[in-house]
């Protein structure tokens, strides 16, 4: 069974600090990642993805690869309130197509 | 406008009226995708199509049928809802592939009576 495992939280951070989100997966194939944002009821969207081991940037987001040890992470600086959301992992365990699977989210939580 | 549509949005019914979710999108995407979520199980995969007439199930296929006969159009028949099938259902779309984002679509709540 292909899995992808999150801590489902919630994760509380106070406004301005860095939230770090953690993600894992079984597949060690597996060549492209994603974070999703959903905030409740509504559906997921994409914040990042990344292919590369080490870090990509994008704003206030950075995303962390690292394929040897089959963790992912993503890392939001200067955390906001409008951020409180379920943040989703996804990676592409297919071989040359699309095939998602997704953690179950990690809730994150940030107070003003 | 870009984007992923689902038909009905919320929807109450009982066990074993024949059901259709439908899902359209306007990216000329291949690739479709239906997903269910429910708490503390996340997305799973019911089915999936891979263009016209090409379809695959995914990790909970049981229960369902889908039909890819346009591109655009990729509907999840319930031939006989079940109270297990009340979930949220999301459909998405991309253009496949291992590094395309997929699109989803706003959901759509069923409860099954």
């Amino acid at each position: 069974q292909k899995e992808v495992e999150q801590n489902s939280g919630p994760l509380s951070v106070p406004e301005g600090a860095i939230a770090s989100l953690n993600c894992t997966y079984s597949d060690r194939g597996s060549q492209s990642f994603f974070w999703y944002r959903q905030y409740s009821g509504k559906s997921p969207e994409l914040i990042m993805f990344i292919y590369s081991n080490g870090d990509k940037e994008d704003g206030r987001f950075t995303a962390q690869l690292n394929k040897a040890s089959q963790y992912v992470s993503l890392l939001i600086r200067d955390s906001q309130p409008s951020d409180s959301a379920t943040y989703l992992c996804a990676v592409n365990m297919g071989t040359g197509f699309q095939k998602l699977v997704f953690g179950t989210g990690t809730r994150l939580l940030v107070s003003p | 406008e870009a984007q992923v549509t689902q038909n009905p949005r919320y929807l109450i019914t009982v066990t074993g009226k024949k059901l259709t979710v439908t899902c359209s999108q306007n990216m000329n995407h291949e690739y479709m995708s239906w997903y269910r979520q429910d708490p503390g199980l996340g997305l799973r995969q019911i089915y999936y199509s891979m263009n016209v007439e090409v379809t695959d199930k995914g990790d909970v296929p049981e229960g369902y049928k889908v039909s890819r006969k346009e591109k655009r159009n990729f509907p999840l028949i319930l031939e006989s809802p079940s109270p297990n099938q009340t979930s949220l259902y999301f459909c998405a779309s991309s253009f496949g592939g291992s590094y395309n984002e997929q699109f989803f679509g706003p959901g759509t709540r069923l409860t099954v009576l």
